[in-house]
């Protein structure tokens, strides 16, 4: 399968712990974005990368939050302190940039639940 | 600040019914407007419409984009219970590099 993959697919923590979400892009990829999803809305950007620099990061990404791709292949989103308001599913995308559009294919999703 | 807004929020049909799925935007640059379908896992993609591409047809689906009216309708025609699910309509704009996402529409299609 060379889809995009996320790990793990579900993650429920108490509040105040940190967790870290994995994603791998499908491999010709240049382009890794992360969103985020709550029950009954469209997904809302957190941050994308090109290659390994990290080009934008949302408003809605705090300093609890940290994304990393450090090889320009997979990505780790780190949330630490989690809080309650953090429960969402995790959306990693990937896409080749050709210049005119281009479009972002998505993994299954980590589905956080904080206690 | 881009936005996208889609209607009816929510609609049931029966089978061989034809739905007609509506998203407006507002977007600064705007570079692609994408239709994603979902269902109980990530949204998997439909169709992009740009500048140069502003109808797409794929079987029983199809979309067309009025830069004119800042506006794409999505037509599924002949539906049938495969098709329930949340549509998402999505615009890139500026750098093109992030996608805003509208609510969505979620689609009941009854047999």
């Amino acid at each position: 399968d060379t889809g995009v993959s996320q790990d793990p697919r579900h993650k429920i923590t108490k509040r105040g712990q940190n967790v870290t979400f994995r994603c791998d892009p499908i491999s010709e990829h240049n382009r890794l974005y992360w969103y985020r999803q709550t029950l009954g809305q469209g997904p809302e950007f957190l941050t994308y990368f090109q290659n390994e620099a990290q080009l934008e990061k949302s408003r809605l990404l705090s300093d609890r939050f940290s994304a990393e791709r450090p090889k320009g292949s997979f990505s780790t989103l780190e949330i630490q302190r989690t809080e309650q308001g953090d429960s969402a599913m995790y959306l990693c995308a990937s896409s080749l940039d050709r210049g005119i559009g281009y479009e972002q294919y998505f993994g299954p999703g980590t589905r956080l639940t904080v206690t | 600040e881009d936005k996208v807004v889609q209607s009816p929020l929510s609609l049931v049909v029966h089978e061989g019914d034809t739905v007609t799925l509506n998203c407006s935007y507002e977007v600064t640059n705007f570079r692609s407007l994408l239709w994603y379908k979902q269902e109980k896992k990530a949204p998997t993609f439909l169709f992009m419409l740009t500048s140069s591409g502003i109808e797409k047809k794929s079987g029983r689906l199809s979309s067309i984009l009025d830069k004119k009216e800042l506006s794409s309708i999505l037509n599924i025609t002949a539906t049938q219970t495969g098709d329930s699910a949340i549509y998402l309509c999505a615009v890139g704009g500026a750098a093109g590099n992030k996608l805003t996402f509208g609510g969505g529409t979620r689609v009941l299609v009854k047999p």
